[in-house]
């Protein structure tokens, strides 16, 4: 199984709303990622986790906060977002060990979100 | 340092020809090269990649070009597909455990029929 899998594909919510993206893989990868896409450019790295600790956090508002519960689960929790946090958020997974082919990163098919 | 510049921005192919995007960096640390290729309303599916002690790689019609001297690479796609049309991204990275991947701005690839 090579997959990443990611839920919702679509998400509409408002600002004062609370939500949660939700990404699985089950390739034994120990590095998981959170990206922001927005149209026409590239992937923007947001957070890394590596053995389900947090070790990368771009910058990010707070009012996006990740969680990884466990070495196959990302979860990103939303809070008042704004409407500029309109994007495609990825996730992605590789084996947090190795270099270059062995820890190439496989990216999930993403959530739209829709921030009203 | 970082940085990762690609080109062109977008390019317009007829079938069956060679589409060519260029990237170059600046950092010689990097040490892995993939090519992501995206759909619209898909995640980045990662094509072919190389690593610097390689000069050239070829995965049927894809091959990357790698010059570590000009600290160039370049995707070359042969006998050009309408399915092909996508946006390309190049992306560098320096592995130590995870690895952070410096994206170049994506080449949007349009073939024709």
């Amino acid at each position: 199984d090579t997959e990443v899998t990611q839920t919702p594909k679509h998400l509409v919510m408002g600002m004062t709303n609370k939500k949660s993206l939700k990404c699985e893989q089950h390739m034994g990868h120990r590095a998981m990622y959170w990206y922001k896409q927005k149209a026409k450019k590239p992937p923007e790295l947001m957070f890394v986790y590596s053995y389900e600790k947090l070790s990368i956090n771009e910058s990010v508002p707070s009012r996006f906060s990740p969680e990884c519960p466990n070495s196959s689960l990302l979860n990103l929790h939303l809070h008042a977002l704004q409407p500029e946090d309109s994007a495609l958020y990825l996730c992605a997974s590789s084996h947090g060990q190795g270099k270059g082919e062995n820890n190439e990163q496989f990216f999930g098919p993403g959530t739209r979100l829709t921030v009203l | 340092q970082q940085q990762v510049k690609q080109s062109p921005q977008s390019l317009i192919v007829q079938k069956g020809g060679i589409s060519i995007i260029n990237c170059a960096y600046e950092n010689t640390a990097f040490d892995y090269f993939p090519w992501y290729q995206q759909f619209p309303g898909k995640g980045p599916a990662l094509l072919i990649a190389i690593r610097p002690d390689v000069s050239e790689k070829k995965e049927g019609r894809f091959t990357i070009s790698f010059n570590k001297s000009a600290k160039q690479f370049s995707l070359h796609i042969m006998d050009s597909q309408p399915g092909d049309s996508a946006t390309y991204f190049c992306a560098a990275s320096m592995n130590s455990g995870y690895s952070t991947l410096t994206f170049g701005k994506g080449t949007m690839l349009l073939v024709s029929p």
